[in-house]
């Protein structure tokens, strides 16, 4: 059974960048496509970006200046790191594998893990 | 970027209920749909694939059809552990979005 299990800093400073890492467990990262989403609090989910093992990355044009995704294979381990962060950028981060060939979504998820930008 | 709208944005019912959520697309996205069932404090859990294929493991009680720009998920008899908000996502093209969600509760 495939695990994702996201860590990293609750709290982030304003100006700073937030990273986060997931660890894949129970299978291997290559082959598919790991993305990163976040829900801010009370609203819905955002798809922030993804990462396929070979290292080609897609991110969301909203917060493509200020993203980058990476991808260790040799842990099994992902990364998001996104700069110049505001209040607006407080939410629960989640990791995700995204299935393709006729799946085509996101099959296993990480638990979330919450960040919040507040000096 | 595709806008997913979701329709009612929430809705009372009770336990046994059919229950029918639906999903537009701002333009075609074939049968690139996908839905997700969330609950507070858990991460969201896929239900149905590719418009109609039910993830392993979830409930025949769940059933999704549509194509291009209209979609449609249905509980067929609602249970207590189906109170939860729901969304739509497009995997058409990148990036990805989201349905505003459907949050479902107790009558």
């Amino acid at each position: 059974q495939v695990q994702l299990q996201e860590s990293g800093p609750g709290l982030v400073k304003p100006s700073e960048t937030l990273s986060l890492t997931c660890i894949v467990s129970g299978g291997s990262i290559s082959s598919y496509y790991w993305s990163w989403l976040r829900q801010p609090p009370g609203k819905g989910l955002e798809w922030i970006g993804y990462i396929y093992y070979s290292g080609s990355t897609n991110y969301n044009p909203s917060l493509k200046s200020r993203l980058t995704i990476s991808v260790d294979t040799s842990k099994n381990q992902f990364s998001l790191n996104l700069s110049s962060v505001t209040a607006a950028d407080t939410a629960v981060y989640y990791c995700a594998r995204e299935a393709r060939g006729g799946f085509d979504s996101f099959d296993y998820w990480g638990q979330g893990t919450l960040v919040t930008v507040s000096s | 970027d595709i806008q997913m709208t979701q329709s009612p944005s929430s809705l009372s019912a009770s336990v046994g209920d059919r229950v029918t959520i639906t999903c537009r697309a701002s333009q075609s996205i074939s049968r690139y749909l996908n839905w997700y069932q969330k609950k507070p404090g858990k991460a969201p859990k896929l239900l149905i694939y590719i418009v109609s294929s039910l993830q392993s493991g979830v409930p025949s009680r769940f059933s999704g059809s549509g194509s291009g720009t209209d979609f449609t998920l249905t509980i067929s008899s609602l249970q207590p552990e189906d109170f939860a908000t729901y969304y739509c996502q497009q995997s058409y093209n990148t990036p990805r979005t989201f349905g505003q969600g459907t949050k479902v509760e107790i009558k």
